[in-house]
């Protein structure tokens, strides 16, 4: 199966500040690479697919690239209602596999 | 709008059997594929399973596989899963959400989640 490390695992930003989150997976993936938001209590919600492609209705401060192994996702212009875990997920091969998560805190 | 409403939280003792419903509308059903996921309490994401709502093609996450199984009914547009033999590390929160349906690709959107808690 393929794993996906995700780092840093938390981290702490003001706003304003521009966050950035990386995955490795543990083979090519292509570009086969989702980013969720998760809000406390509540379900994921896809903010990126297919590595760097923004879902609908999604703030254009959110964004996604890298292919092969590695993806960064960033967030451009930290806001308060950014606050929650970051998951990437990748599903080149079956079973797709999630990240660890990153909380980003203010 | 797509929508995905799961059935409500559940209490069970070690042993016993569980079973979610999620409902969708807002799209042609059968068009689409329904994965399960699964969050332990203060842990990450993982993966269950997958079923074609078109083909009743299934995946199944190996670590479930013979106590776990995914169902849909065209009719209602609502997809179930079952899991079996519960275990305390089966408390989790269970979410389905839509995938694509010839595969598992990402997951979009997802169902507010059943909280399942197995407890004696």
């Amino acid at each position: 199966d393929i794993q996906m490390t995700q780092s840093p695992s938390s981290l702490s930003a003001s706003v304003g500040d521009r966050v950035t989150i990386t995955c490795q997976a543990s083979q090519d993936i292509i570009k086969y690479l989702n980013w969720y938001q998760q809000k406390p209590g509540r379900a994921p919600k896809l903010l990126i697919y297919d590595a760097s492609n923004l879902a609908t209705g999604v703030p254009t401060r959110f964004s996604g690239s890298g292919s092969g192994t590695d993806f960064t996702f960033t967030i451009n212009r930290l806001q308060p209602e950014d606050i929650a875990t970051y998951y990437c997920q990748q599903y080149d091969k079956l079973p797709p596999a999630f990240g660890g998560g990153t909380k980003v805190e203010i | 709008q797509v929508q995905l409403v799961q059935s409500g939280a559940e209490v069970k003792k070690p042993g016993a059997s569980v079973k979610v419903s999620c409902k969708t509308s807002g799209y042609t059903f059968s068009n689409y594929g329904l994965s399960w996921v699964r969050q332990a309490p203060g842990q990450g994401l993982e993966y269950m399973g997958w079923i074609s709502a078109y083909t009743g093609e299934t995946n199944y996450a190996q670590m479930l596989q013979g106590r776990f199984t995914m169902t849909t009914d065209t009719s209602t547009s609502t997809a179930y899963m079952e899991l079996r033999s519960l275990r305390s590390d089966d408390t989790a929160v269970y979410y389905c959400a839509r995938t694509a349906s010839t595969t598992v690709n990402r997951f979009d959107p997802w169902g507010q989640g059943t909280l399942v808690t197995v407890s004696s």
